[in-house]
Order: structure tokens, then sequence, then C-alpha cells
């Protein structure tokens, strides 16, 4: 029982190029998330899909996209990355939206 | 106004000590109540989370929720070095769709 993956754990990108993060989760859960977060920040989301085939903006979507491939799997894609976009992205799930949230080990990114 | 504040610290306690973190709230119809630890370069895990006004224990941990002050709180008693981290308070709003984070309290604990 693998928890929630994340890959890649780091990558380093030039502005302008895109990119897409992947997450899994094998605990059956229903709700998926992608949060960013930066210094001081806290954690902020990004998109969420509180069931499969259905996802919703959260409190920053601007620049991001997701796709909610199966009840498994969340993808988030950069189209034309910033270095806006410079930070830590954490996928999470939990079993309904109301619930306790896991989290993946998270993916560092730098955008130059 | 924020929907979920909390004192971003840090805040530093003896070792033995107990540590008070607090959290208040937006939304008057939030329905779950989360705490959760960060280490310094790792992901969240959650410590408690509450649902009824009152107080809620788990070991050294006690979680305390007044919805009419709209005011959650994490005792932590006997505090140890390993307790030293950022403390995430998170709110489940009325609508149940999101969950909103608080920015984080670090704590420091010296032995």
């Amino acid at each position: 029982n693998a928890g929630v993956t994340q890959t890649p754990k780091f990558q380093v990108l030039k502005t302008g190029q895109s990119m897409t993060l992947q997450c899994a989760q094998d605990m059956n859960h229903n709700s998926m998330y992608w949060y960013r977060q930066d210094p001081g920040m806290g954690l902020r989301l990004i998109y969420y899909s509180a069931s499969e085939g259905t996802t919703d903006k959260g409190e920053v979507p601007n620049g991001y996209n997701v796709s909610r491939l199966n009840k498994r799997e969340f993808s988030l894609r950069l189209e034309s990355a910033a270095p806006s976009q410079t930070s830590v992205y954490f996928c999470a799930s939990s079993r309904t939206s109301a619930e306790t949230q896991y989290f993946g080990p998270g993916t560092r990114l730098l955008v130059l | 106004q924020k929907e979920v504040e909390q004192n971003s610290g840090p805040l530093s306690v003896p070792e033995g000590a107990i540590a008070s973190l607090n959290c208040t709230y937006s939304d008057r119809g939030s329905q779950s109540f989360f705490w959760y630890r960060q280490y310094s370069g790792k992901s969240p895990e959650l410590i408690m989370f509450i649902y009824s006004n009152g107080d809620k224990e788990d070991g050294r941990f006690t979680a305390q929720l007044n919805k009419a002050s709209q005011y959650v709180s994490l005792l932590i008693r006997d505090s140890q070095p390993s307790d030293s981290a950022t403390y995430l308070c998170a709110v489940n709003g009325s609508g149940g769709f999101k969950t909103i984070f608080g920015a984080g309290t670090r704590l420091f604990v010296k032995a």
C-alpha cells in the first residue's frame, strides 16, 4: 500500500516549457487535490476533483490544467511555465471531500 | 480577512512544557476541523480531526473546538524536541467541497 505517489520528485524547467506532474493513490479515495506551497503562504489549492469525472478550480488555478484520468490518477499540467510557478507541489487524496487528506511526498519545481 | 488564520510564530517552548497552537476561521458553517504536522522538507500528515464542540484527546495531543467563537486549538502536553515542526490548521467549509489551510505555526521545542 503506497498511499499517494507523485512523479517527478524534482524538476527544473525553462520559462515557456511545459510539463505534467503525475499523482496516483491506491486507497480507493474519491477526492483528489493539487496544492502549491510557497514560503510563508501555507498550502494553496490549485484544482481539486471531488469525485471521478469532475474537476473544479481552487484558489490559484491560473496557468494550470488538470485531468482526472480515472479514480486513481490526477495529473497537473503547466502549459507554459513561468518563474512565478516555482514552488513545491503536493497532491493529496481523501475518501470524501470533507474527510482527512493524505499527501504525497511533493514535487519541487524550479522555473528559470 | 483570511478564511483560516494562525499565528505564524515561531512558538518556542521548553521540553516538557505544554505548547498551545491556535486557529480562527471565518466560515460559521464549517463542519470539519483538522490539525496537520509538517516537518521541514516533508509533506503534511494528520495529527487529529475534530467535528464537535469541546475537547478531543489522543495521547499527548488535545484538540479543542468552539464553534460559537470560530476557534480551534491544539494542545501538546509534555512537548518533545521531535514535536518541532510547522502545524497546519485546516477547515472544511459549509459547502463541504473544499478544505482551507492556514499558513501554519512553526513550533520549536528546546531540549
